[in-house]
């Protein structure tokens, strides 16, 4: 069964700090990888997805993972953090190829500090 | 950008009563999903809706919880009995066809509900 884990519940940075989120997959294959945010009292909208080819995928507002099957991870970074950043983000594996469920992370909430 | 939309955003309802959460889905999607989430807890697959037909649920969607296509556009998620612990978002989320879920499924923005 695949299951998802994401390190810290609650990550703090100050704007323009580094964002890093952590993201491990158990898969007996190497899954469809995504990122979500889900800001105050809305929807989830897709950050960034891998799903074959390049291992470093780019999305949108300047965030970026990384694939690596060796250490069964995909985790979101940032350069620069932006007070706009401050979301909670999930982390999902859904099977490859086809159209089954999304499993999620327990989320990471990110604050973000003048 | 086509949108699932999802309607009302919040209901709040009493215990025992019926409610019907509604939701449509971009119009060349195939496959339906509805998610909750629990406040402060992770999003929680419920059910997944193919060809008319229930593909998949969870544990969480027992006989209380159903799911229906009654036309062309919509998508509905009937809660039968609502309990105190019905109160989360749900989500509706759809994808194209089969080899479309590598692109991410398309949530709508929710509905609260409300369990007094």
């Amino acid at each position: 069964a695949q299951s998802v884990t994401q390190l810290g519940s609650h990550v703090s940075v100050s704007e323009g700090a580094l964002v890093l989120l952590r993201c491990n997959y158990s898969s007996s294959v190497p899954p469809y990888l995504f990122w979500y945010v889900q800001y105050p009292n809305q929807g989830l909208q897709l950050l960034l997805k891998y799903t074959t080819g390049a291992t470093l995928v780019k999305g949108i507002n300047g965030f970026e993972a990384e694939f690596k099957k060796s250490e069964t991870s995909f985790h979101l970074t940032k350069p620069s953090a932006h007070m706009s950043d401050a979301a909670e983000y999930f982390c999902a594996v859904s099977r490859r190829g086809n159209t089954d469920k999304l499993i999620f992370g327990t989320g990471t909430r990110l604050q973000v500090f003048p | 950008e086509p949108e699932v939309t999802q309607t009302p955003s919040h209901q709040v309802t009493q215990m025992g009563q019926e409610v019907i959460l509604r939701c449509v889905p971009i119009s060349n999607h195939l496959y339906f999903y509805w998610y909750r989430q629990i406040l402060g807890q992770k999003v929680e697959f419920l059910v997944s809706f193919y060809n008319n037909e229930i593909s998949e649920k969870s544990e969480i969607f027992d006989d209380q919880f159903s799911v229906e296509r009654p036309d062309g556009s919509n998508f509905t998620l009937k809660i039968r009995s609502t309990k105190l612990e019905d109160s989360a978002m749900y989500f509706c989320a759809s994808i194209r066809d089969r080899g479309a879920s590598g692109n991410g499924y398309t949530f709508g923005s929710g509905t609260r509900l409300t369990v007094v």
